[in-house]
């Protein structure tokens, strides 16, 4: 399969800041990337979905002005979590696909731990 | 409201038998379904993919659809300590240019005791 980077794998930052996550598409090009969150022992949620060079488009619920994405290219799509607080602290997995019914491939993970 | 429903479990089998999961869907517009695999700590792994009415096998893996009563499945044979991990069912809606758009269920934890 594809294979989609995520970096970085692991972060700890202070509460207030901002954290800015990669996902790179290595080997393909990724039309479309999709950000998900996963608390403990829940599921993956979704976040938004980031097509190059439109703007992302955001689930319910969650705030496109904390959660800043950007896909400026086909192979590259970040993710800013701005402001940081504690209670977004989680697993965050990007997805990339190639479009036309394809399926998406997983990037590692980051997990985010915000103190 | 897409939903993507899955037997709360936890599942507990002994190691060689067959595990079977479940997962039912809301969305009559969808077309393909996945199952992964995560390990605690993990990203999702991809184990199977099925966009057809009937079953598809993968060595110990088999998934079953079916569409009309909105139903997924997978059986895992000859169950090892290995397969222990959550599994999570999804379904995607395909058009548009949401393609390779999850809605994942709750996920099943699976135990393989020796």
């Amino acid at each position: 399969g594809a294979v989609v980077s995520q970096h970085p794998s692991r972060v700890i930052c202070k509460s207030g800041t901002s954290v800015k996550i990669e996902c790179r598409s290595l080997d393909f090009q990724a039309t479309t990337m999709f950000w998900y969150r996963q608390f403990p022992k829940q599921s993956l949620m979704l976040m938004a979905t980031s097509n190059e060079g439109s703007k992302a488009t955001y689930e319910q619920g969650v705030e496109k002005d904390k959660f800043l994405i950007n896909h400026a290219s086909l192979t590259l799509s970040t993710l800013t979590v701005t402001s940081a607080h504690p209670e977004d602290s989680s697993f965050y997995i990007c997805s990339a696909s190639q479009g036309g019914g394809t399926e998406a491939f997983f990037g590692q993970g980051t997990r985010l731990t915000v103190v | 409201q897409k939903e993507v429903e899955q037997n709360s479990g936890p599942l507990s089998v002994p190691e060689g038998a067959i595990a079977s999961l479940n997962c039912t869907y809301s969305d009559r517009g969808s077309q393909s379904f996945f199952w992964y695999r995560q390990y605690s700590g993990k990203s999702p792994e991809l184990i199977m993919s099925i966009y057809s009415n009937g079953d598809k096998e993968d060595g110990r893996f088999t998934a079953q659809l079916n569409k009309a009563s909105q139903y997924v499945s997978l059986l895992i044979r000859d169950s090892q300590p290995s397969d222990s991990a959550t599994y999570l069912c999804a379904g995607e809606t395909a058009g548009g240019t949401s393609y390779g758009k999850l809605t994942f269920g709750q996920g099943t934890i699976l135990t393989v005791h020796p």
